[in-house]
């Protein structure tokens, strides 16, 4: 089973809202809430700071968010700071595997 | 304080076995999904495959027939066996934990990782 796509680099200024997708299939994404969304800065473990499609763990800034529609799950960041610049992931529950992983989104805040 | 550690050789020869551990402190080995995770040098992250103590233990299809994630609860310690090695399965190699017992993904706690090369 191939991989969640997601955009291969997104870019803001701070301040700004930046939304990041993640695409799959009617086999993950899209048939169950278990989209989880992954901050990795690096030589660092992953960190993980959406599960559940919508939901923060302890201690993970409100200015993370997430959503679902159809197939595509999305990581919006508003409120862009430097400290958000990192490699973002996103990964499925699915119907084979069961988890897949993006392929990784680099933020850059310029 | 949850903490996972893994440790293993850093260096495997081609077509060799790959052994790794995971030592978990400050949480029960019962009830998670323990689970791998590797990420090759300058690449994303790919799932292995998880032991849930025994009761269920579920494999990646592209690596299910080199591997095999086994579970000691009297050391706390969870362990990857990966066979016939070949340079691909170069990369970064993470344990983890999810989120909560009813959960087999979000994964929630890691470890810092440990780095195999497979060289001759």
């Amino acid at each position: 089973q191939s991989g969640l796509t997601q955009p291969a680099s997104v870019s803001g200024s701070p301040g700004q809202s930046i939304t990041i997708s993640c695409t799959g299939t009617s086999s993950d994404i899209g048939n169950y809430n278990y989209v989880s969304w992954y901050q990795q800065y690096p030589g660092k473990a992953p960190r993980l700071i959406i599960y559940d499609v919508t939901n923060r763990p302890s201690g993970v800034s409100n200015r993370f968010s997430g959503s679902k529609s159809g197939n595509t799950a999305s990581l919006t960041i508003s409120g862009l700071q430097a400290e958000d610049e990192a490699d973002y992931y996103c990964s499925s529950y699915t119907t084979t595997t069961p988890v897949i992983f993006g392929g990784g989104t680099k933020v850059t805040v310029v | 304080q949850v903490q996972l550690q893994e440790s293993g050789p850093g260096l495997v020869n081609p077509s060799e076995t790959l052994s790794l551990t995971c030592s978990v402190s400050g949480t029960s080995i019962k009830g998670y999904y323990w689970t791998w995770i590797r990420q090759p040098p300058g690449k994303g992250l790919e799932w292995i495959g998880y032991n849930y103590y025994g009761a269920s233990i579920k494999y990646n299809p592209s690596l299910r027939s080199r591997v095999t994630i086994s579970i000691d609860m009297s050391t706390n310690q969870i362990s990857l066996q990966m066979n016939s090695v070949t340079t691909a399965d170069t990369a970064v190699y993470y344990c983890a934990r999810p989120v909560s017992t009813r959960t087999e993904d979000a994964l929630h706690i890691w470890g810092q990782g440990t780095a195999v090369i497979v060289s001759s």
